[in-house]
């Protein structure tokens, strides 16, 4: 069956410190890709998404790269800020309305001053 | 604009009883999804309603069950608490048609099973 697999955290940098979190998926088909983001006491948010192949989905200095060839959307952030510090899921839907969204185990990020 | 809203935040049970967790969507949206957010098994799709039908229901046994109200509020509900169900339970709401991907969450219930 289709499934997300992160990085394991958590991942803990600097602030201004470069930022890669790793996403790779299996999926039937061309799904949809999301990064969502989970801050301290808050439900879930929407960061960013791609919705076909090598479309770069952006959202506050993040960015990430629906990759095909390599089933991967690696999450990246050329600066974290200490308002960063979050937990980080990435996520597919299958293709047609099912309601259903396949979420990765969620890599927790904490930036330090 | 109000969000999804849930109630209660927290809600302490014991092993055996039932629960009710409930989701009020943000006004104009008609569909509701309820994702399980347990430790070590990170986020799990539940059910989804629209329109008041359940259109889609993930791998949970039927203790996990809910409704959604002519207001498209709805309601979680799981019967025969076992300590497995503790968790965060999250609620989204979306536009008619929209579908998941466009949809909102709200801040969760935590149910503690003990």
């Amino acid at each position: 069956g289709n499934s997300v697999t992160q990085m394991e955290g958590p991942v803990t940098l600097s602030e201004e410190a470069f930022l890669t979190i790793n996403c790779t998926y299996t999926a039937t088909g061309y799904p949809s890709l999301f990064w969502y983001v989970q801050y301290p006491g808050e439900g879930l948010q929407l960061l960013l998404k791609a919705t076909k192949a090598d479309d770069k989905g952006s959202n506050k200095g993040f960015e990430a790269t629906y990759r095909k060839e390599t089933t991967s959307f690696h999450l990246e952030k050329g600066s974290v800020q200490v308002s960063d510090s979050a937990v980080y899921f990435c996520a597919l839907s299958d293709r047609g309305n099912t309601g259903k969204l396949i979420f990765g185990q969620g890599t927790t990020l904490q930036v330090k001053p | 604009e109000a969000g999804v809203t849930q109630s209660p935040t927290h809600l302490i049970k014991t092993r055996g009883q039932q629960a009710t967790l409930r989701c009020s969507p943000i006004s104009g949206h008609t569909s509701v999804y309820w994702y399980q957010q347990a430790l070590g098994l990170g986020l799990q799709f539940l059910l989804w309603y629209d329109e008041g039908e359940e259109r889609n229901r993930g791998n949970f046994p039927p203790r996990f069950s809910g409704r959604q109200f002519p207001n498209y509020s709805s309601e979680l509900n799981v019967n025969a608490l076992e300590l497995e169900d503790s968790a965060l339970y999250l609620c989204a709401s979306s536009f008619l048609g929209q579908g998941v991907t466009e949809a909102f969450f709200g801040q969760g219930t935590r149910l503690t099973v003990v």
